[in-house]
Formats: C-alpha cells, structure tokens, sequence
C-alpha cells in the first residue's frame, strides 16, 4: 500500500538555526497537510496546501513558518529561527481528491528537538 | 472557533471488559475520522464516518456519527492488551479541509 514518507525521523537542531522537514506524500495525492504534535498533546493543524498554494493556515504557522512544493514529489516544511517551543513531532499528511470518502494519510512524522 | 472535544482523557480498564470514548463538536461536520496512537508513533487511520447516523464495525470497534452529525463514539468490546494506546478522533468541516483532532483518550488495560 502506498506511504507517506518523511525524513528525517529524528532531527535535533540548535535553537536559533533552521530546520527543513521533508515529506514525499503518496504519489497521485494532489492535497499535503503538515500537522505537528507537542510530547503528551492532541495533534494541531499547522497548514494546508493545494494547487502549489497555502489553501488553509492556523495561527501556529506564523512567519517562521513555510512550506514548499519544489519539485513532483517532495513536500517540505522549513522552520527559520527556531525556538524551543518548536520541539514537537511533524506529521506530514496527503489525500488523493475532494471526495469525502477519502482519508488523509499520515507519514510516521519527524521529531525535531530543539536544543 | 472549531472544536473537537473529547472524553475521557484517561480510561483505564480490566482486559475483557469494554471502552467507549466520546467526541462532540461545536458545529456539525462534514465527516469524522478515528485513529489509533501507540506511544511513540504515528496516528494510524481506523475509520471514517461521513452519513448521518452512520454505525461502522471493524471486529471488537463500532464506530457511530451522531444524528446532527456533531458527535461520534468508538465503543471496543472485550478489551485485549493490543488495544493499548491513544485514540483519536478528528473532525472535517468540509471535504478537503484541515482535520481538527480532539484532544484524545488513552487507553491502558491490566492484563
């Protein structure tokens, strides 16, 4: 069955510096999500992304935050500057068409720790 | 704004007997989705509700969709010690939109 992959599982990163988190979704899926989920929390919405556009965007995903589609299949999520607040696992997430039959399908996330 | 709530935070059973965790939201939805979190993994899908008053059973789980399409369980009978984890559910105010998860409910059982 096809996956949503990301890498890498694990990152740690110095507070301050910038981090790309890299998802290829599944390959005929035309909506990506990136969701992130702080240790022991619910998983939060950061970002939606259609047509090579941000189509949705919580209140999370502020100015440090961008997402990119730089060829057919990759889908990153850069963080600038980072913050201590920020060590969290990221989940990318991608669906095939506007049907409501279809579910997003979630990668095995990264954990970024921010040191 | 959208909420998903969800209770209980914490349920803690005797294996073999039953789990039932309840989500509601503020404003109906389009559809519902269930998953499953072993600690230190990632949400794996179970389901999702899309009709009104939809009931789907996948073995020991039943899932409902609520009339309004605001609330939704997941009901797990006889409990098994794989059944060990956090479930989810996460609501879709519409097709293609954000998925808004509740805050969880997990699941430990004493052998």
């Amino acid at each position: 069955e096809p996956e949503v992959t990301q890498t890498p599982s694990h990152q740690v990163t110095q507070m301050g510096q910038e981090v790309i988190l890299r998802c290829v979704p599944i390959s005929n899926h035309l909506y990506f999500y990136w969701y992130r989920q702080i240790l022991g929390q619910k998983v939060e919405f950061l970002v939606s992304f259609y047509n090579n556009e941000i189509s949705e965007k919580s209140e999370i995903f502020d100015d440090q935050f961008s997402v990119e589609r730089p060829d057919g299949s990759n889908f990153t999520l850069k963080i600038r500057s980072t913050k201590l607040e920020d060590s969290a696992m990221y989940f990318c997430a991608s669906m095939g068409a506007i049907d409501s039959n279809q579910p997003q399908h979630f990668g095995d996330g990264t954990r970024l720790s921010i040191l | 704004g959208q909420q998903v709530m969800q209770i209980p935070q914490y349920q803690h059973v005797q294996e073999g007997e039953d789990f039932t965790t309840y989500c509601n939201s503020s404003t109906t939805l389009s559809n519902i989705q269930w998953y499953k979190q072993r600690p230190g993994g990632h949400p794996v899908f179970l389901i999702q509700l899309v009709k009104s008053g939809e009931v789907k059973k996948q073995k020991r789980l039943t899932f409902q969709f609520g009339e309004a399409k605001k609330n939704s369980s997941l009901h797990i009978t006889a409990t098994q010690t794989t059944d060990v984890g956090t479930y989810f559910c996460a609501g879709s105010y519409s097709s293609a939109s954000k998925i808004i998860f509740g805050s969880g409910t997990r699941l430990s059982i004493r052998p």
